[in-house]
């Protein structure tokens, strides 16, 4: 089984700050990562994915990916309180399953 | 386009009735995964298939869980007999597998009570 750690959390952060969320995974065969947004009671849908190392901006959020050192993260520029969600990090093996992160809970204090 | 669909959206049962989810991918997606989130175990993957095929299942819990794929527009996951550790809401999720991109779709989810 793949395992993939999430800074445990829960974040809060104010409103128009960085919030940083952190995830390292242990398959080193792993090629493909992604971030999921899970709003309470909602299912999990995707914000980014990245496959290269380095940075990857898409509007507000900016991924990470070093593979040397088996880990991503994500950025969330500017918070804004619709940014309250939990964050699963997601690791695609080489069998196409993907393994997810047990989730950070980000709350942006208006 | 519509997304992933599933229903029901809600079932509430009693221990030792068969539960069926059903699902139905977004149209032209070769690969179908069910999946089961609880607050102590996460997000698990309990099956997937691939051009309607079973490709692993090494996640489903036991005997008592089953899902078939009959073609590429509908998916089901059996629970006989149901029991309140089944309690979790599943989702369905499907993705066009190319490569190395592989986005997974979720659907709305299933949020299962077995009393």
């Amino acid at each position: 089984q793949k395992e993939v750690e999430q800074n445990s959390g829960p974040l809060s952060v104010p409103e128009g700050a960085i919030a940083s969320l952190n995830c390292t995974y242990s398959d080193r065969v792993s090629q493909s990562f992604f971030w999921y947004r899970q709003y309470s009671g909602k299912s999990p849908e995707l914000i980014m994915s990245i496959y290269s190392n380095g940075d990857k901006e898409d509007g507000r959020f900016t991924a990470q990916l070093n593979k040397a050192s088996q880990y991503v993260s994500l950025l969330i520029r500017d918070s804004q309180p619709s940014d309250s969600a939990t964050y699963l990090c997601a690791v695609l093996g080489g069998d196409y399953k993907l393994s997810f992160g047990a989730g950070t809970t980000v709350t942006v204090r208006a | 386009d519509a997304g992933v669909i599933q229903s029901p959206r809600h079932e509430v049962t009693e221990m030792g009735q068969e539960v069926t989810l059903r699902c139905k991918p977004i149209s032209g997606h070769n690969s179908l995964f069910w999946y089961r989130q609880t607050m102590m175990r996460g997000l698990e993957l309990l099956i997937y298939f691939n051009n309607n095929v079973p490709i692993d299942d090494s996640g489903m819990p036991e005997d008592r869980f089953s899902a078939k794929m009959p073609n590429a527009s509908f998916s089901t996951l059996k629970i006989q007999p149901s029991e309140p550790r089944d309690s979790a809401v599943y989702f369905c999720a499907s993705s066009l597998q190319t490569g190395q991109a592989v986005t997974q779709y979720f659907g709305p989810g299933t949020r299962l009570l077995v009393l």
